[in-house]
């Protein structure tokens, strides 16, 4: 059965960087591209952009541009997102997700990282 | 401020039918699909229907939704002390060229 397992909580102080990794099983890894979203108290579920699995293209929305970083391996079916410069409007939990057919037809979700920044 | 709007929170008794709206504009519900998805506590969210009214296998027929417009609805009958959770609806932006997240809804089974 398709999974993507994410990896655990993470406290950071401000300026640092940190990966959250999404590993995926199930299906082959390269066939879909791999979608990130954010979720924070104030902003709700907001959408980050999506890696080409197959090319490794990456497309950042709006926001989401220079400190952000989608990455992949792909020996081990694993989606990365690096988050450098870490604001305290960082924290949030970070979600990966597939979507096979549409943009926004999100289908398996990994279960969320929790990525906390503070001094 | 979401692109999409919701109402923040919905109740409803159990057996009850309760409905979430959700607005949005031309560039997203207007000209594409819609997506509603429910998260539980401490979750992931989970789809719910797809492609306006389309629902996954595994998702109860109590569950639908609806899409007029530049304005969408999920439907929720026969509520369930389990359907109390969070719902978001999602659509493609074509000026934005992503897919918009409503605020959600918080739903309460009183």
């Amino acid at each position: 059965q398709v999974q993507l397992v994410q990896s655990g909580s993470e406290l950071k102080k401000p300026g640092a960087s940190v990966k959250v990794s999404c590993k995926a099983s199930g299906y082959t890894f390269t066939t879909y591209p791999m979608n990130w979203v954010r979720q924070t108290p104030g902003q709700g579920l907001e959408w980050m952009g999506w890696i080409n699995t197959n090319t490794r293209n990456p497309t950042y929305a709006q926001g989401f541009t220079g400190r952000f970083v989608f990455s992949l391996d792909t020996s081990v079916s694993t989606t990365y997102l690096e988050i450098s410069s870490l604001k305290a409007e960082d924290t949030a939990v970070y979600f990966c997700a597939r979507a096979p057919q549409l943009p926004g037809e999100f289908d398996y979700w990994g279960q969320g990282t929790l990525v906390t920044v503070s001094s | 401020q979401s692109v999409l709007t919701q109402p923040p929170s919905a109740s409803g008794t159990p057996g009850q039918r309760v409905t979430i709206s959700c607005s949005g504009s031309s560039s997203n519900i207007g000209s594409n699909y819609v997506y509603w998805y429910q998260q539980l506590p401490g979750t992931a969210p989970k789809v719910l229907i797809y492609r306006n009214n389309q629902r996954p296998s595994g998702v109860p027929d109590r569950f639908s939704g609806s899409k007029s417009g530049t304005s969408a609805s999920l439907a929720i009958s026969g509520l369930r002390s389990e359907d109390e959770a969070d719902y978001y609806c999602v659509a493609w932006d074509d000026t934005l060229s992503g897919p918009v997240f409503g605020g959600g809804t918080k739903l309460t089974v009183l």
